[in-house]
């Protein structure tokens, strides 16, 4: 298995709603990231997770609350969110910390977020 | 501070026509450069790395980047351009022992037929 598997992959929420996004992947990889792309833009770090523990939090606002369960899942819980928070929420993957022993990561295909 | 620039937000091509897609960057220290790609409506594809082993790396897809330590650049290129090259191309540095993978601002590539 060289995937990984985000659901869902489409998310229409309110703003008072709460919902999670989940990630995971079975290649054995121990550190995962969180990124947040908007339309025609770069993907931006949002979370890394190395193994099983959080090691990068770049300021992102506490209505995102990420959870790494186990060395294969990692989730994305999301509450009171903002109209501009709707992205396309990727999740990635790499053998271990430092992207740079594996060259590069392996990512997922996004969840498409749109918050009303 | 490391930081990637590509230049030119949108490229257009001919099918059959080289492409070519411009990547620098700036690193206080030797980086791993990557470039990948984003088809419509999906993830990011690794396309191919450079990890300082050849100047010259052959990626999938037929695409190749060499990277230039004098011009600090690492462009892409690919001898014959086809309809399914069409897609955002984003070049990216990680400097250092370090988590973070920084991306430039991409390059949009049209393949016209």
């Amino acid at each position: 298995d060289t995937e990984v598997t985000q659901t869902p992959k489409h998310l229409v929420m309110g703003m008072t709603n709460k919902k999670s996004l989940k990630c995971e992947q079975h290649m054995g990889h121990r550190a995962m990231y969180w990124y947040k792309q908007k339309a025609k833009k770069p993907p931006e770090l949002m979370f890394v997770y190395s193994y099983e523990k959080l090691s990068i939090n770049e300021s992102v606002p506490s209505r995102f609350s990420p959870e790494c369960p186990n060395s294969s899942l990692l989730n994305l819980h999301l509450h009171a969110l903002q109209p501009e928070d709707s992205a396309l929420y990727l999740c990635a993957s790499s053998q271990e910390r430092g992207a740079r022993r594996l060259g590069g990561y392996t990512f997922g295909s996004g969840t498409r977020l749109t918050v009303v | 501070a490391q930081s990637v620039t590509q230049l030119g937000s949108h490229v257009s091509v001919s099918e059959g026509a080289l492409v070519l897609l411009r990547c620098n960057y700036s690193s206080s220290v030797p980086p791993y450069l990557f470039w990948y790609v984003q088809y419509p409506n999906q993830g990011l594809q690794l396309l191919l790395k450079y990890t300082s082993a050849a100047t010259l790396v052959k990626g999938i897809n037929g695409f190749e980047a060499e990277f230039k330590k004098s011009e600090t650049s690492f462009h892409l290129t690919k001898p014959s351009a086809h309809m399914s090259d069409a897609a955002e191309y984003f070049c990216a540095v990680s400097p250092g022992d370090h988590d973070k993978v920084i991306f430039g601002p991409g390059t949009s590539l049209s393949v016209i037929p």
